[in-house]
Protein backbone atom coordinates (compact mmCIF):
# COMPACT_ATOMS: atom_id res chain seq x y z
CA UNK A 1 0.00 0.00 0.00
CA UNK A 2 0.95 3.36 -0.73
CA UNK A 3 2.57 5.41 2.39
CA UNK A 4 4.72 8.44 2.92
CA UNK A 5 6.41 8.58 6.12
CA UNK A 6 8.24 11.64 6.86
CA UNK A 7 11.16 12.33 9.09
CA UNK A 8 10.74 13.54 12.95
CA UNK A 9 10.02 16.79 14.66
CA UNK A 10 12.44 19.50 15.10
CA UNK A 11 12.83 22.47 17.16
CA UNK A 12 15.65 24.78 15.43
CA UNK A 13 16.55 28.55 16.63
CA UNK A 14 15.87 31.46 14.42
CA UNK A 15 17.94 31.87 11.59
CA UNK A 16 18.77 28.24 11.33
CA UNK A 17 17.66 25.45 8.83
CA UNK A 18 15.85 22.66 8.89
CA UNK A 19 15.46 19.34 6.44
CA UNK A 20 11.97 16.84 6.69
CA UNK A 21 12.53 13.91 4.83
CA UNK A 22 9.15 11.93 3.15
CA UNK A 23 10.05 8.31 2.33
CA UNK A 24 7.66 7.23 -0.32
CA UNK A 25 6.99 3.23 -0.49
CA UNK A 26 4.15 1.47 -2.69
CA UNK A 27 4.03 2.69 -5.84
CA UNK A 28 6.51 3.83 -8.59
CA UNK A 29 8.23 6.56 -7.26
CA UNK A 30 8.77 8.98 -10.41
CA UNK A 31 5.27 8.50 -11.47
CA UNK A 32 3.80 11.30 -9.19
CA UNK A 33 4.79 14.82 -8.12
CA UNK A 34 5.34 15.08 -4.18
CA UNK A 35 3.80 18.46 -2.86
CA UNK A 36 4.76 20.11 0.64
CA UNK A 37 2.12 21.73 2.42
CA UNK A 38 2.16 23.20 6.20
CA UNK A 39 -0.09 23.67 9.16
CA UNK A 40 0.88 26.21 11.81
CA UNK A 41 -0.38 25.90 15.19
CA UNK A 42 -4.07 25.79 15.61
CA UNK A 43 -4.48 27.17 11.49
CA UNK A 44 -5.61 26.22 7.95
CA UNK A 45 -3.58 24.42 5.47
CA UNK A 46 -0.99 26.33 3.14
CA UNK A 47 0.31 24.86 0.11
CA UNK A 48 3.94 25.51 -0.49
CA UNK A 49 4.63 23.86 -3.93
CA UNK A 50 6.05 20.74 -5.49
CA UNK A 51 9.20 18.51 -7.10
CA UNK A 52 8.85 16.06 -9.80
CA UNK A 53 10.50 13.18 -8.79
CA UNK A 54 11.33 11.68 -12.38
CA UNK A 55 13.03 15.11 -13.28
CA UNK A 56 13.80 17.09 -10.12
CA UNK A 57 12.02 20.13 -11.08
CA UNK A 58 10.33 22.03 -8.56
CA UNK A 59 7.86 24.56 -8.39
CA UNK A 60 7.31 26.82 -5.43
CA UNK A 61 5.11 30.19 -3.81
CA UNK A 62 6.92 33.18 -3.92
CA UNK A 63 7.29 33.20 -0.35
CA UNK A 64 9.32 30.35 -0.15
CA UNK A 65 11.78 30.90 -3.14
CA UNK A 66 15.17 31.72 -2.06
CA UNK A 67 14.52 30.00 1.57
CA UNK A 68 13.42 26.58 0.10
CA UNK A 69 15.63 23.62 -1.77
CA UNK A 70 13.87 20.22 -2.59
CA UNK A 71 15.58 17.82 -4.00
CA UNK A 72 15.03 13.67 -4.24
CA UNK A 73 17.19 10.51 -3.88
CA UNK A 74 15.65 8.00 -6.43
CA UNK A 75 17.85 5.39 -4.90
CA UNK A 76 15.47 5.65 -1.70
CA UNK A 77 12.40 6.94 -3.10
CA UNK A 78 12.92 9.54 -0.49
CA UNK A 79 12.22 13.49 -1.36
CA UNK A 80 14.08 16.09 1.37
CA UNK A 81 12.96 19.59 1.55
CA UNK A 82 14.80 21.63 3.19
CA UNK A 83 13.59 25.75 4.67
CA UNK A 84 16.72 28.04 5.63
CA UNK A 85 16.99 31.45 7.63
CA UNK A 86 13.75 30.03 9.91
CA UNK A 87 11.68 33.01 11.70
CA UNK A 88 9.23 32.01 14.68
CA UNK A 89 6.06 31.66 11.96
CA UNK A 90 7.63 28.97 10.50
CA UNK A 91 6.38 26.80 13.24
CA UNK A 92 3.96 24.49 12.05
CA UNK A 93 3.44 20.93 11.25
CA UNK A 94 5.12 20.06 7.55
CA UNK A 95 3.24 17.97 4.70
CA UNK A 96 4.09 15.80 1.51
CA UNK A 97 1.30 14.74 0.09
CA UNK A 98 1.53 12.53 -3.50
CA UNK A 99 -0.15 14.04 -6.59
CA UNK A 100 -1.83 16.72 -7.31
CA UNK A 101 -5.00 15.08 -6.54
CA UNK A 102 -3.01 14.46 -2.54
CA UNK A 103 -4.21 10.94 -2.07
CA UNK A 104 -1.78 10.09 0.17
CA UNK A 105 -0.21 12.27 2.62
CA UNK A 106 2.48 11.96 5.24
CA UNK A 107 2.11 11.85 9.04
CA UNK A 108 3.56 15.44 9.01
CA UNK A 109 6.42 17.05 10.58
CA UNK A 110 6.29 19.46 13.30
CA UNK A 111 8.67 22.22 12.96
CA UNK A 112 9.12 24.32 15.92
CA UNK A 113 11.23 27.69 15.82
CA UNK A 114 12.11 29.09 18.74
CA UNK A 115 14.82 31.39 20.62
CA UNK B 1 -4.14 34.36 -5.49
CA UNK B 2 -7.40 33.10 -5.29
CA UNK B 3 -9.29 33.35 -1.84
CA UNK B 4 -11.49 30.77 -0.89
CA UNK B 5 -14.05 31.72 1.88
CA UNK B 6 -15.56 29.01 3.58
CA UNK B 7 -18.73 29.43 6.65
CA UNK B 8 -19.56 28.64 9.23
CA UNK B 9 -16.10 28.36 10.28
CA UNK B 10 -17.67 26.93 13.10
CA UNK B 11 -20.49 24.08 12.78
CA UNK B 12 -22.06 22.25 15.97
CA UNK B 13 -24.21 19.28 14.79
CA UNK B 14 -27.29 16.99 16.64
CA UNK B 15 -26.23 13.61 15.60
CA UNK B 16 -28.17 12.38 12.56
CA UNK B 17 -28.45 15.62 11.44
CA UNK B 18 -27.69 16.97 8.26
CA UNK B 19 -24.86 19.53 7.91
CA UNK B 20 -24.02 22.20 5.07
CA UNK B 21 -20.33 23.93 4.37
CA UNK B 22 -20.24 26.92 2.20
CA UNK B 23 -16.60 27.19 0.04
CA UNK B 24 -17.05 30.32 -2.35
CA UNK B 25 -13.96 31.28 -4.54
CA UNK B 26 -12.68 34.88 -5.50
CA UNK B 27 -12.85 33.58 -9.29
CA UNK B 28 -14.81 30.94 -11.03
CA UNK B 29 -12.72 27.36 -11.37
CA UNK B 30 -13.40 26.50 -14.18
CA UNK B 31 -10.28 25.36 -15.87
CA UNK B 32 -9.98 25.32 -19.63
CA UNK B 33 -10.38 21.92 -20.19
CA UNK B 34 -13.65 22.45 -19.07
CA UNK B 35 -13.32 20.65 -15.48
CA UNK B 36 -13.72 22.45 -12.03
CA UNK B 37 -10.96 21.61 -9.87
CA UNK B 38 -12.54 21.67 -6.59
CA UNK B 39 -11.99 19.24 -4.44
CA UNK B 40 -12.99 18.99 -0.15
CA UNK B 41 -10.92 17.75 2.70
CA UNK B 42 -11.34 16.12 6.35
CA UNK B 43 -9.29 16.32 9.04
CA UNK B 44 -10.03 14.62 12.12
CA UNK B 45 -8.59 15.45 15.17
CA UNK B 46 -4.45 15.28 15.29
CA UNK B 47 -4.70 13.14 12.04
CA UNK B 48 -3.53 14.14 8.42
CA UNK B 49 -5.47 15.80 6.00
CA UNK B 50 -7.90 13.23 3.56
CA UNK B 51 -9.59 14.03 0.54
CA UNK B 52 -13.27 13.28 0.64
CA UNK B 53 -14.70 15.23 -2.70
CA UNK B 54 -12.67 16.22 -6.22
CA UNK B 55 -13.96 18.18 -8.78
CA UNK B 56 -17.03 19.58 -7.18
CA UNK B 57 -19.15 16.27 -6.57
CA UNK B 58 -16.73 13.51 -6.81
CA UNK B 59 -16.31 10.75 -3.90
CA UNK B 60 -12.93 9.54 -3.25
CA UNK B 61 -13.27 5.52 -2.89
CA UNK B 62 -14.61 4.56 0.20
CA UNK B 63 -15.86 7.93 1.38
CA UNK B 64 -19.51 7.23 2.91
CA UNK B 65 -22.25 8.26 0.74
CA UNK B 66 -23.33 10.51 3.18
CA UNK B 67 -21.28 12.93 2.41
CA UNK B 68 -22.15 14.75 -1.14
CA UNK B 69 -20.67 17.95 -2.85
CA UNK B 70 -22.30 20.42 -5.46
CA UNK B 71 -21.93 23.86 -7.00
CA UNK B 72 -19.93 25.67 -10.05
CA UNK B 73 -18.51 28.36 -11.24
CA UNK B 74 -17.65 30.04 -7.64
CA UNK B 75 -20.00 28.94 -4.72
CA UNK B 76 -19.64 25.04 -3.77
CA UNK B 77 -21.65 22.89 -0.95
CA UNK B 78 -20.30 20.15 0.67
CA UNK B 79 -23.52 18.36 2.69
CA UNK B 80 -23.08 15.47 5.51
CA UNK B 81 -26.95 13.73 4.93
CA UNK B 82 -27.01 12.34 8.76
CA UNK B 83 -23.86 13.71 10.73
CA UNK B 84 -21.83 10.58 12.77
CA UNK B 85 -19.98 10.64 15.60
CA UNK B 86 -16.68 10.02 13.46
CA UNK B 87 -17.58 12.87 11.55
CA UNK B 88 -15.80 15.05 13.91
CA UNK B 89 -13.01 17.37 12.42
CA UNK B 90 -12.27 20.29 10.20
CA UNK B 91 -13.59 20.47 6.95
CA UNK B 92 -11.40 22.20 4.07
CA UNK B 93 -12.03 23.54 0.70
CA UNK B 94 -8.77 23.41 -1.61
CA UNK B 95 -9.32 24.57 -5.32
CA UNK B 96 -6.18 23.42 -7.79
CA UNK B 97 -8.01 25.07 -11.33
CA UNK B 98 -5.45 28.45 -10.69
CA UNK B 99 -1.67 28.16 -9.67
CA UNK B 100 -1.11 28.30 -6.56
CA UNK B 101 -3.27 25.94 -4.96
CA UNK B 102 -5.05 27.42 -2.03
CA UNK B 103 -7.49 26.56 0.63
CA UNK B 104 -10.23 27.49 2.50
CA UNK B 105 -10.20 28.53 6.38
CA UNK B 106 -11.43 25.25 7.43
CA UNK B 107 -15.08 24.24 9.16
CA UNK B 108 -14.79 23.01 12.33
CA UNK B 109 -17.89 20.01 12.80
CA UNK B 110 -18.95 19.47 16.16
CA UNK B 111 -21.56 17.38 17.87
CA UNK B 112 -24.04 18.92 20.18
Amino acid sequence: QVQLVQSGAEVKKPGASVKVSCKASGYSFTDYYIHWLRQAPGQGLEWMGWINPKNGGTSFVQKFQGRVTVTKDTSTSTVYMELNRLRSDDTALYYCAQGDSFDYWGQGTLVTVSS
Amino acid sequence: DVVMTQSPLSLPVTLGQPASISCRSSQSLVYSDGNTYLSWFQQRPGQSPRRLIYKVSNREFGVPDRFSGSGSGTDFTLQISRVEAEDVGVYYCMQGTHWPTTFGQGTKVEIK
